[in-house]
């Protein structure tokens, strides 16, 4: 069945870059995605790849994805205190156009 | 366009009792989602709607769980009767375009 899996915490020190990964179980997925959660606030849409893409980069997100073996990673750089949320990693279901299926979130803090 | 909306964004109900969460979304999107979020099971899609038609009510848990989506503007999410374990935060979202679904900011039941 379908499954997305993250690591649950990350800690890193500002200024240095972040990197969060995910594995995912649908090789049929059409694109993927990274949400960004801050406490008590909605999931917030950083950036999608498309499934036949290697790297993408926006700002200072890069996305990275690997299809053979089904992983995703989120770099980003110069972390700063206000990235300090859950991220969470995503798949477009094949079951169902649009569905996503969603990993645990990884939550990342950021320390001076 | 203000984005997906949810009210209320905080309900306390007594157990038994009926919950009605409500949502407008995205003017033009012809995707709905309803989503809960627990820290025990992450996030779980519940229902979703395609051009105002249920498609896939596979993640409602149980028969005291109903979405309505009467009109392209409008979903409600019910539970009758509410029960302790259905506290959560419930997320709706919308899409018009499989590389982007928008979220709400989220109900937070609590139901005691």
């Amino acid at each position: 069945g379908e499954d997305v899996e993250q690591s649950l915490f990350l800690s890193v020190r500002e200024g240095d870059s972040s990197v969060i990964n995910c594995t995912y179980t649908d090789s049929s997925s059409t694109y993927l995605y990274w949400y960004k959660q801050e406490p008590g606030a909605g999931l917030q849409l950083l950036t999608y790849i498309f499934s036949n893409m290697d790297m993408k980069q926006d700002q200072r997100l890069t996305v990275l994805l690997n299809k053979k073996d089904k992983h995703l990673s989120l770099r980003i750089a110069d972390t700063q205190t206000g990235d300090s949320a859950i991220y969470f990693c995503a798949e477009s279901s094949s079951g169902g156009y649009n569905k996503l299926i969603f990993g645990a979130g990884t939550r990342l803090a950021v320390h001076p | 366009d203000a984005g997906v909306i949810q009210s209320p964004r905080h309900e306390v109900t007594e157990m038994g009792q009926e919950v009605t969460l409500r949502c407008k979304p995205i003017s033009g999107h012809d995707y709905l989602f309803w989503y809960r979020q627990t820290m025990m099971r992450g996030l779980e899609l519940l229902i979703y709607f395609n051009n105002n038609v249920p498609i896939d009510d596979s993640g409602m848990p149980e028969d005291r769980f109903s979405a309505k989506m009467p009109n392209a503007s409008f979903s409600t999410l019910k539970i009758q009767p509410s029960e302790p374990r259905d506290s959560a935060v419930y997320f709706c979202a919308s899409s018009g375009d499989i590389r982007w679904t928008f979220f709400g900011q989220g109900t937070r039941l609590t139901v005691v």
